[in-house]
């Protein structure tokens, strides 16, 4: 199947800004995704990544795809302590009928 | 606003005793998912269907079925639980059309005792 991978933990200072990694395997990856989990939580989408484009900003969420190297980052910039959550990173291409792929997650620690 | 709604929060079963979990959305999307989700691994896809289509994930076990009676319900139906099926489980819908940006309901607890 596909493989997505993530580092699993990150730990920011409130008010820096937060970069999240992520990997993928699947060159025909139509959508990249990433959505946001709380505890005890369902998953929100965040935003998400046409393949054709580079970057997507959305207020403090910056969206950066590097197709060559098959890498998709996400920009938190100020982060807040509600920021705290498990953020995975997904995709979905046509050959898997746009069935997501999710990477294992990373754990966002917002310090004081 | 229109949602993805799972009931219970939390269910606790027996090991055996049959279960059921219920999904239900107001987004009226076609396909509805079913995701297992353990402790700090990725959601892991069960099932979906696409309207009344059902479609299994090759390596979901028999004990796991599913029904959708009408485009908003759909059931996670768990035949004899394991120890191993304690997890979140999670309902997902999406539009159908191609960018499945997925929508998802807040989650079942399920333990096993």
């Amino acid at each position: 199947g596909e493989d997505v991978e993530q580092s699993l933990f990150l730990s920011v200072r409130e008010g820096d800004s937060s970069v999240i990694n992520c990997t993928y395997t699947d060159s025909s990856s139509t959508y990249l995704y990433w959505y946001k989990q709380e505890p005890g939580a369902g998953l929100q989408l965040l935003t998400y990544i046409f393949s054709n484009m580079d970057m997507k900003q959305d207020q403090r969420l910056t969206v950066l795809l590097n197709k060559k190297d098959k890498h998709l980052s996400l920009r938190i910039a100020d982060t807040q302590t509600g920021d705290s959550a498990i953020y995975f990173c997904a995709e979905s291409s046509r050959s898997n009928d746009y069935k997501l792929s999710f990477g294992a997650g990373t754990t966002v620690t917002v310090r004081a | 606003d229109a949602m993805v709604i799972q009931n219970p929060r939390y269910q606790v079963t027996q090991f055996g005793k049959p279960v059921t979990l219920s999904c239900s959305q107001t987004l009226n999307h076609n396909v509805m998912y079913w995701y297992q989700q353990k402790s700090s691994q990725a959601p892991k896809l069960l099932f979906h269907y696409y309207d009344k289509d059902f479609n299994n994930e090759a390596d979901t076990p028999d004990n796991f079925q599913s029904r959708r009676p009408n485009t908003s319900f759909c059931f996670l139906d768990i035949r004899s639980p394991g120890l191993g099926d304690a997890a979140m489980y999670l309902c997902a819908t999406s539009p159908g059309t191609g960018n499945e940006k997925l929508f998802f309901g807040s989650g079942t607890q399920l333990s096993v005792l």
